[in-house]
């Protein structure tokens, strides 16, 4: 059973471009989290996703940053006209369902905008 | 707002000696998460604390909880160089939720 992928696990975009962020959850899970952390930082909570709902998304900035988890294909996060401090690795986790199931993270996208 | 803070953020040990880290937290949690990281890697799940007096050992890291306290522990024990990493604490408030994370404790053990 693979785990949690993610893709690209390196971008690189000039100031102004559009970064996507792919996320293929666990097999049988339909639970996605995206979390971005700071150089330095620990990973803050961006966004909640099921299957075609976005179920919290109290963590993502208001503008430029959108996610989906559409009913076929991966989870995308997108963030449009990239700026210097959306440098940083973005993580994805998933879990089977919603009862306190443990999230497993991927090996994250390190985004770098220069 | 549940704020979670570890201490220390930075540990630096010689191989062989003990030494424990602090995850406190601000609200009422249904469970606790450790998890380490190494640089430029992901998270890897260390423990899951699920109760009030909970503790779990694996190798040389022992994890407990105390729901009362609003307090967790990552004791380390005997430490060697393999243990460098960041460690971090993940209090999970809500069932299948989001997590938030404490800050990090970035531990070196030197030979």
């Amino acid at each position: 059973n693979a785990g949690v992928m993610q893709n690209p696990r390196h971008l690189v975009r000039r100031r102004g471009q559009e970064a996507r962020l792919r996320c293929s959850p666990m097999k049988g899970h339909s639970h996605v989290y995206w979390y971005r952390q700071l150089p330095e930082e620990g990973l803050k909570f961006m966004v909640y996703l099921q299957k075609e709902n976005i179920i919290d998304e109290s963590g993502m900035p208001k503008e430029r940053f959108s996610a989906e988890f559409p009913k076929e294909g991966p989870s995308i996060l997108r963030i449009q006209q990239v700026v210097r401090g959306d440098s940083a690795a973005y993580f994805c986790a998933s879990s089977p369902n919603r009862n306190g199931d443990e999230q497993y993270f991927g090996p994250g996208t390190r985004l770098t905008v220069t | 707002e549940l704020k979670v803070e570890q201490n220390p953020l930075f540990l630096s040990m010689q191989e062989g000696k003990n030494y424990t880290i602090y995850c406190n937290y601000s609200t009422t949690s249904d469970r606790l998460y450790w998890y380490r990281q190494d640089p430029g890697k992901s998270l890897e799940s260390l423990f899951v604390l699920l109760s009030n007096g909970a503790v779990k050992q694996e190798g040389r890291l022992m994890a407990s909880l105390d729901t009362k306290a609003r307090l967790s522990t990552l004791h380390i024990t005997a430490a060697v160089h393999d243990l460098s990493a960041t460690y971090f604490c993940a209090v999970d408030m809500t069932s299948g939720s989001r997590l938030t994370f404490g800050e990090g404790t970035q531990l070196t053990v030197n030979p």
